[in-house]
């Protein structure tokens, strides 16, 4: 079963333009994860935000976690055309720590 | 680095037939896992390892089996194939956790994609 779920599932934007895509998620975590997948290959790590943390950036990257509503928000600022992929959420439940449990992903296209 | 490779990157088996995804990682992680991508199904889980000689089933094991001889490798079974194990198959690692044995970043090979027809 799928304890993530993205939303939108697919979002096309002209580049410059911000991304948003959300995740909700079913039980209470320890962390979420975001993962990049580009067409044709592996994911790739992007952000950790652990479940006492509300906000975190990294580059371009802004995460948001709202523990009381179980979702968390990726935002993308300034796109360009090298962010069109999949992006996926991931959490990590407690008591069953070895383990990440992945959404059904966002696909982004960024347009020049 | 290498990082997480995969071999081979593209099969075609028929029903019934067997075969072996090789995963091997150089980053001397202690965890390891094995997913399945489908379209419109994110990554599911098949089977995972915490160390050299140990492994457990995931969210979806029927179909498959694994080995983890050396810590460096983890190795994906199909003992007979059937076209419902179409699909790609990723392998992951991660390092042993901190305190409180926390899941945290894996790393990813690039995937193979296996056709049975």
């Amino acid at each position: 079963s799928q304890q993530g779920e993205e939303d939108p599932q697919a979002l096309s934007i002209q580049e410059g333009e911000n991304a948003t895509m959300n995740c909700s998620y079913k039980t209470s975590i320890n962390n979420l994860q975001w993962y990049r997948q580009n067409s044709g290959r592996g994911l790739v790590h992007l952000i950790l935000i652990r479940s006492n943390e509300r906000e975190k950036h990294s580059g371009r990257l802004r995460v948001t976690l709202d523990t009381s509503k179980k979702s968390s928000s990726l935002l993308i600022t300034a796109s360009r055309a090298a962010d069109t992929a999949s992006y996926f959420c991931a959490t990590a439940v407690g008591g069953t720590a070895s383990k990440l449990t992945f959404g059904t992903g966002t696909r982004l296209q960024v347009t020049l | 680095n290498a990082g997480v490779t995969q071999t081979p990157k593209f099969r075609v088996l028929k029903t019934g037939q067997s075969m072996t995804l090789l995963c091997a990682q150089d980053m001397n992680h202690e965890y390891m896992y094995w997913y399945r991508q489908d379209p419109g199904m994110g990554l599911r889980l098949i089977h995972y390892s915490v160390g050299e000689g140990t492994t457990a089933k995931g969210e979806v094991p029927d179909g498959y089996n694994v080995s983890r001889l050396k810590k460096q490798n983890f190795l994906l079974g199909l003992e007979s194939a059937a076209p419902s194990q179409t699909s790609v198959y990723f392998c992951a690692s991660s390092p042993r956790f901190g305190a409180g044995g926390i899941q945290e970043t894996q790393y990813f090979g690039p995937g193979t994609r296996l056709l049975v027809l």
